[in-house]
């Protein structure tokens, strides 16, 4: 099974950029890799994926490298209520039968 | 647009009863999946569902158990409840297998006493 390791826990100042990286060293070909955030108390929610190249979208973007073994989520500017867990995943694109692993995530700080 | 329903929000069982717990996904969406999270840690991974047959299990006994209707709602059933059992039930659809983005409910609080 595919897994992910990310840091256990980031600290940012509000208003700042903020990188949270995430290593997938046994990622296949047909992975995508796919970011997400819990708040407390609140079921996860989906930020950004992608597979190859790199993505952006309102919440977020997503730096993909060239060999797919890492990848890094930025916020371009961190604010209080983007304090969450941030967990990265992979989820095969070709499958007919998946199994979804998320590890412990990376507890996101912001520092007012 | 209504996003995924889970019922009950939060519950109270006894050790050896059983529990079912529901999810309702976005409309259009034909996958389901299950998810255990206790505090602290991620999600786990428990069943997935596709158009009605499962396409996935996490590593969890056979007291877990899932099926999902015509409609694409879903129903998780644990029979014989531990204590270890609580913990937040979450549902998460998407409208196919793999790539796509999932959509996660709020969750049940499964509470074993």
């Amino acid at each position: 099974d595919a897994k992910t390791t990310q840091p256990n826990s980031m600290e940012s100042n509000e208003e700042e950029p903020v990188h949270l990286p995430c290593n997938h060293s046994t990622i296949s070909g047909t992975d995508y890799i796919h970011w997400y955030r819990q708040l407390p108390s609140q079921g996860p929610e989906y930020v950004i994926h992608g597979l190859t190249s790199n993505v952006n979208n309102r919440m977020a973007s997503l730096a993909i490298a060239e060999d797919r073994k890492s990848s890094t989520l930025i916020l371009h500017r961190a604010t209080l209520r983007d304090a969450a867990v941030y967990y990265c995943i992979l989820r095969d694109g070709q499958t007919s039968y998946d199994k979804v692993i998320f590890g412990p995530g990376t507890s996101l700080s912001v520092i007012p | 647009d209504a996003g995924v329903t889970q019922s009950p929000t939060h519950l109270i069982k006894t050790r050896g009863q059983q529990v079912t717990l529901r999810c309702s996904p976005i409309s259009g969406h034909k996958s389901v999946s299950w998810y255990q999270q206790v505090l602290g840690q991620g999600p786990q991974f428990i069943f997935q569902y596709y158009e009605k047959e499962e396409r996935g299990r996490g590593n969890f006994p056979d007291r877990f158990s899932a099926r999902q209707f015509p409609n694409y709602s879903s129903e998780l059933n644990v029979n014989a409840l531990l204590l270890g059992d609580s913990a937040l039930y979450l549902c998460a659809s998407s409208w196919r297998l793999g790539g796509t983005e999932a959509f996660f409910g709020q969750g049940t609080r499964l509470t074993v006493v």
